[in-house]
């Protein structure tokens, strides 16, 4: 069974970069047909799509993000990341990296616990 | 403002049978993606319940159900148990392959 665990500074400052990365266990990032992605979920609010990204470098993201979204991949360490520039007081929020299993219509089947981060100087 | 529409809260008494509703349109759901549905109990991750609008991951009861129709989707939980109390998601994706999600569904057990 895939397990994920995020990591990355809790605390980030206004106008700077958040960057987290998610390591995976049980399994290998390079099976064919998961993706790997992140979500994120504001205290006390639903959750909200940020991006979806492949081993080979496919990436999709959440238009009203993209513009501040970079998704890279490490095979070699076996982890992906999450990069969100410019951030505001409105990016705090848990952060859950996931796979998504794409042999049908890519479902979320495994979440990492979700790390807080919180943007504020 | 999130892009599926679910009622934010729904209730019943143990062993009566509950629906959740999702609402989206012709540019995800009605598209011809398919719908899925988590379960997130206070203070954890979601957890994958239904999967391709009505198929179940290993270890999930058949209590738990989907369907899909036109532009919308439901869960229908039958039996309802103290533990099913949570927060219900549903998500699809939309024509730019984005994953979007409903607003979420507070389950409350009477």
């Amino acid at each position: 069974q895939v397990q994920l665990q995020e990591s990355g500074p809790g605390l980030v400052k206004p106008s700077q970069t958040l960057s987290l990365t998610c390591t995976v266990s049980g399994g290998s990032i390079s099976s064919g047909r998961y993706y790997w992605g992140w979500i994120r979920q504001p205290a006390g609010q639903g959750l909200e799509w940020i991006g979806r990204i492949y081993t080979n470098g496919n990436t999709n993201y959440n238009p009203s993000l993209k513009s501040r979204v970079t998704l890279s991949v490490d095979t070699s360490k076996n982890r992906f990341s999450l990069k969100l520039r410019s951030v505001t007081a409105s990016d705090t929020a848990v952060y859950y990296c996931a796979s998504l299993d794409c042999g049908g219509d890519c479902p979320i089947d495994y979440w990492g616990p979700g790390t807080l981060v919180t943007v504020s100087s | 403002q999130s892009v599926l529409t679910q009622p934010p809260s729904v209730s019943g008494a143990p062993g009566q049978r509950v629906t959740i509703s999702c609402t989206g349109s012709s540019s995800n759901i009605g598209a011809g993606y398919d719908v899925h549905w988590y379960q997130q109990l206070p203070g954890t991750a979601p957890k994958l319940l239904v999967y391709g609008n009505n198929n179940r991951p290993s270890g999930i009861p058949d209590r738990f159900s989907g369907s899909k129709s036109g532009t919308s989707a439901s869960l229908a939980i039958t039996g309802l148990q103290a533990e099913d109390e949570a927060y219900y998601y549903c998500q699809s994706y939309d024509s730019n392959l984005s994953g979007v999600f409903g607003g979420g569904t507070k389950l409350t057990v009477l």
